[in-house]
């Protein structure tokens, strides 16, 4: 079964521009999250999808948005890129929304706001 | 609020010789717990988890990790430490009485398994 994809794998953009990352989970994998990976702050949770709502979100301003589609791809968007956005975003997908399922993730989008 | 302390930045050990990576965790419930591995310019591998049932969980690649929940730990362990080990390791909980797959993650610590 193929893994979590992630495109694009890196990316360069201006500060003031937005961006757009995609999700492609497991196939099966109906929930799917997006975490923000920083030296500074660590692995920190943006917001999760489930059946095209969003059922969890993280403490991160609203310039950080994201949607799910029916087929539970899904999409992040920044606008209003700064400096400190530069990061390693990462998605990741899980079978279910509740229960001890484990998350498995993709390799990441390199976001570098220059 | 939850939240995951893994104490040590690094750890250092020679091949052959047994790891233990520390996790501590607070939660208001009760917890899922889980490790992952990253290596470099890679996103996260799922290791091992614990949810419920005996306190010894045995994952990927000969890891295991013990559950001690008067002491709110789930420690990693391996027997036998491989220079392929060597790599960042996070640990990360799940509030059982939360809805959602939210993880929230350790800072990571370090391994370097030396020849």
């Amino acid at each position: 079964k193929a893994g979590v994809t992630q495109t694009p794998r890196y990316l360069i953009k201006t500060r003031g521009q937005q961006v757009t990352l995609s999700c492609s989970p497991i196939s099966g994998h109906r929930s799917v999250s997006w975490y923000q990976q920083t030296p500074g702050q660590g692995l920190q949770f943006l917001f999760e999808y489930f059946s095209e709502t969003q059922r969890n979100k993280g403490n991160f301003p609203g310039r950080f948005s994201g949607r799910q589609f029916s087929n539970s791809r899904s999409e992040m968007n920044v606008s209003t890129l700064e400096l400190g956005d530069s990061a390693l975003y990462l998605c990741a997908s899980s079978l279910e929304l509740a229960g001890g399922h484990e998350q498995y993730f993709g390799p990441g989008t390199r976001l570098t706001v220059t | 609020a939850q939240s995951v302390a893994q104490p040590e930045d690094q750890v250092n050990v020679a091949e052959g010789n047994p790891l233990t990576v520390k996790c501590t965790y607070s939660v208001s419930g009760n917890p899922y717990l889980f490790w992952y591995v990253q290596y470099p310019n890679r996103g996260l591998q799922f290791l091992l988890k614990y949810i419920t049932g005996d306190n010894l969980v045995k994952g990927s690649y000969g890891f295991e990790a013990e559950f001690n929940k008067s002491q709110t730990s789930f420690h990693l362990k391996k027997p036998s430490a491989l220079v392929s080990d060597s790599a960042l390791y996070f640990c990360a909980v799940r509030d059982l009485d939360n809805a959602g797959n939210m993880l929230t993650f350790g800072g990571g610590t370090r391994l370097m398994v030396k020849p």
